[in-house]
């Protein structure tokens, strides 16, 4: 079944506004992990955070993490058109293997120049 | 560094035809070894996965199945194809042995089932 899911399906934005993505889960997790996917290209690992870190920056990257609620965002700041692409959530769950990770159905985010 | 090959990039087979998706991984030692499916517009769906040679385990029923006969090398098969299997195929690898590892994709197949 599906653990983590993407809000909003699709999202339009201007080039230099800020992005922010939302993943919502049922279980819990020891990781949250965010990929991005280039149109036909496979997936590319761009942040993980664990189950006790609220926030975690990469660059022009954001993410926070809210276990009571069960909630991740991710916020790309100053977008740019290289940007457009689209966005998964994954996360592990305690008890299955480590190494198996269930992901949700992505944020497709377009950034007009 | 490490790198993962995934071949071919398209695919247009018949149904009952066979199939062979080849992924291998340069640069790393017992890495984990997975297959997705990803339907249009979708997630992606884990078929396999594998933590050694010879090791594979199965998250759904379905037409195909999965070897690793050398430690960076994983196959996916199928005896006869059916129009369902149609999708786009991800292959990715991760660190053996420890928690909280990101996973490392091909640019994956895309299999089109006439």
């Amino acid at each position: 079944s599906q653990q983590g899911e993407e809000d909003p399906q699709a999202l339009s934005i201007q080039e230099g506004e800020n992005a922010t993505m939302n993943c919502s889960y049922k279980t819990s997790i020891n990781n949250l992990q965010w990929y991005r996917q280039n149109s036909g290209r496979g997936l590319v690992h761009l942040i993980l955070i664990r189950s006790n870190e609220r926030e975690k920056h990469s660059g022009r990257l954001r993410v926070t993490l809210d276990t009571s609620k069960k909630s991740s965002s991710l916020l790309i700041t100053a977008s740019r058109a290289a940007d457009t692409a689209s966005y998964f959530c994954a996360t592990d769950a305690p008890g299955a293997g480590s190494y198996q990770l269930t992901f949700g159905k992505g944020t497709k985010l377009s950034v007009i120049p | 560094s490490q790198t993962i090959h995934q071949w071919p990039a398209t695919l247009v087979q018949p149904v009952g035809s066979p199939l062979s998706l080849e992924c291998t991984v340069e640069g790393t030692s017992n890495p984990n070894l997975y297959w997705y499916r990803q339907a249009a517009g979708r997630g992606l769906q884990l078929l396999f996965y594998s933590v050694g040679i010879g090791q594979i385990s199965s998250e759904v029923p379905q037409n195909l199945s999965a070897s690793r006969p050398q430690d960076r090398q994983f196959i996916l098969s199928s005896k006869k194809l059916l129009l369902s299997d149609s999708g786009f195929y991800l292959c990715a690898w991760s660190a053996t042995g420890r928690s909280n590892q990101p996973q490392h994709f091909g640019d994956g197949t895309r299999l089109s089932i006439l």
